[in-house]
């Protein structure tokens, strides 16, 4: 069976604190790609970023980075000094199998609120 | 490049009713995907196509929902009759094949009263 969970409902934080937002996977495939998604007040989801099986490299991208650890099945993000525009959902996803079709398993979502 | 469009942004129609959504993927995207979003949830795929051929309907309740995608480019999605549980955001989404850019649109907000 394949799923995302994302322990965390909601996390607020105050502006310039760093926060973590949790994500475990299950998966028997050993071909799969894990995403982050940013869903804002207005509802669109943002692309942020992928990552496949295979490439268990850590990757930063500004204020924001990501620890992918397959041994403990969790691909965590990390916002560095957050602001109040980070406020949204956050989804952790899930692609699994070779041919990565795009069907994606999600997790529930974490809404952060940052304060200013 | 523009993104992917939906119509109509809100709908609100009373259970039994029929509703249908609109969605134009980017252009030369080939697979295009309807998520259903229910409050407090994360997206479920109700149906992806392949140019016009259906890939994935495993989650789509058949017997209220239809969708089809006519000459691969546009996609109409359909519930008939309407149940209160079917309040939720539908989204649209497309690619060029490896899902690494799935686009998504800013979906369609329908409430069932």
């Amino acid at each position: 069976a394949q799923k995302v969970t994302q322990a965390q409902t909601e996390i607020s934080v105050v502006e310039k604190e760093d926060v973590t937002l949790d994500c475990v996977y299950e998966t028997r495939d050993t071909t799969y790609y894990l995403f982050w998604y940013k869903q804002p007040p207005s509802g669109e989801l943002v692309f942020l970023i992928r990552r496949n099986s295979f490439d268990e490299q850590n990757e930063i991208s500004g204020r924001y980075s990501w620890n992918f650890q397959k041994s403990t099945s969790s691909f965590n993000f990390t916002i560095t000094a957050s602001q109040v525009v980070d406020s949204a959902v956050y989804f952790c996803a899930l692609s699994s199998g070779s041919s990565n079709t795009g069907k994606l398993i999600f997790g529930q979502g974490t809404t952060l609120q940052v304060k200013p | 490049e523009a993104g992917v469009a939906q119509s109509p942004r809100y709908k609100i129609i009373e259970k039994r009713q029929s509703v249908a959504f609109w969605c134009n993927p980017i252009s030369g995207h080939a697979t295009l995907y309807w998520y259903q979003q229910i409050l407090g949830q994360g997206p479920k795929l109700l149906i992806q196509f392949q140019n016009n051929g259906v890939v994935d309907d495993s989650q789509l309740p058949k017997d209220r929902f239809s969708a089809e995608r006519l000459k691969g480019v546009d996609s109409t999605l359909k519930i008939q009759p309407a149940k209160l549980e079917d309040s939720a955001v539908y989204l649209c989404a497309s690619s060029s094949g490896d899902f690494s850019l799935g686009y998504f649109g800013p979906g369609t907000r329908l409430t069932v009263t």
